[in-house]
């Protein structure tokens, strides 16, 4: 089955204690993207990459680190998180970049809920 | 200021009317728009495109319309269900420094039986 898949589903987290968000798609897309989702605000993208060890930033990158070593996977890494990075994750893919004629929707992950104490 | 507007409030229907959902958008040019459908706790399922060339798009019961002038989208749901109970996004194409897709907030439809 075609999807992207996201863990942990739930985390509750420490202020300042390192922790990696993990990101896997198997639909051989080239295109892949963090978001985060809070209350009124929408989505927001925070890092992208439009294939293999090139990644870019985002509308909201700081706090935040992620890599792409490897055409399927695209790690979030949180290297001290903090309470505003309470949120909800979200990572995407898709076959191409948005701004090309062959694109045409993103494929998101089922979500990681993150609490920072 | 640049932004990105949804229908303020909840919409409430009742089954098998036509739900009618909004985005407004300011100081974007998008060269197409799309809208995505969101459960609660999963993420959002991509419904259909509009490229700034096209003026409405349909697909079984959903139709999308794309006034540029207007610097609007409506999203339609005829012959509605419960189970299109949901929160719509609609997410906007722009190039800026870099091209990137802009989320609007959503607007929560709930389908009444």
């Amino acid at each position: 089955e075609a999807q992207v898949t996201q863990n942990p589903r739930y985390l509750i987290t420490v202020t300042g204690k390192k922790l990696t968000v993990t990101c896997s798609q198997n639909m051989n897309h080239e295109y892949m993207s963090w978001y985060r989702q809070d209350p009124g605000l929408g989505l927001r993208q925070i890092y992208y990459s439009m294939n293999v060890e090139v990644t870019d930033k985002g509308d909201v990158p700081e706090g935040y680190k992620v890599s792409r070593k490897e055409k399927r996977n695209f790690p979030l890494i949180l290297e001290s998180p903090s309470p505003n990075q309470t949120s909800l994750y979200f990572c995407a893919s898709s076959f191409s970049h948005p701004g090309t004629v062959s694109y045409n929707e993103q494929f998101f992950g089922p979500g990681t809920r993150l609490t920072v104490l | 200021s640049q932004k990105i507007e949804q229908n303020s409030e909840a919409l409430n229907i009742q089954e098998g009317k036509t739900a009618t959902l909004t985005c407004n958008y300011t100081n974007y040019s998008p060269a197409y728009l799309q809208w995505y459908r969101q459960d609660p706790g999963r993420g959002p399922v991509f419904l259909l495109l509009i490229r700034e060339n096209e003026k409405e798009k349909r697909k079984e019961r959903l139709k999308v319309t794309f006034d540029t002038t207007l610097k609007q989208s409506l999203f339609h749901i005829t012959a509605s269900q419960p189970a299109d109970s949901a929160t719509y996004l609609c997410a906007l194409y722009v190039k800026t420094s870099y091209d990137k897709v802009i989320f609007g907030p959503g607007t929560s439809l709930s389908v009444i039986p």
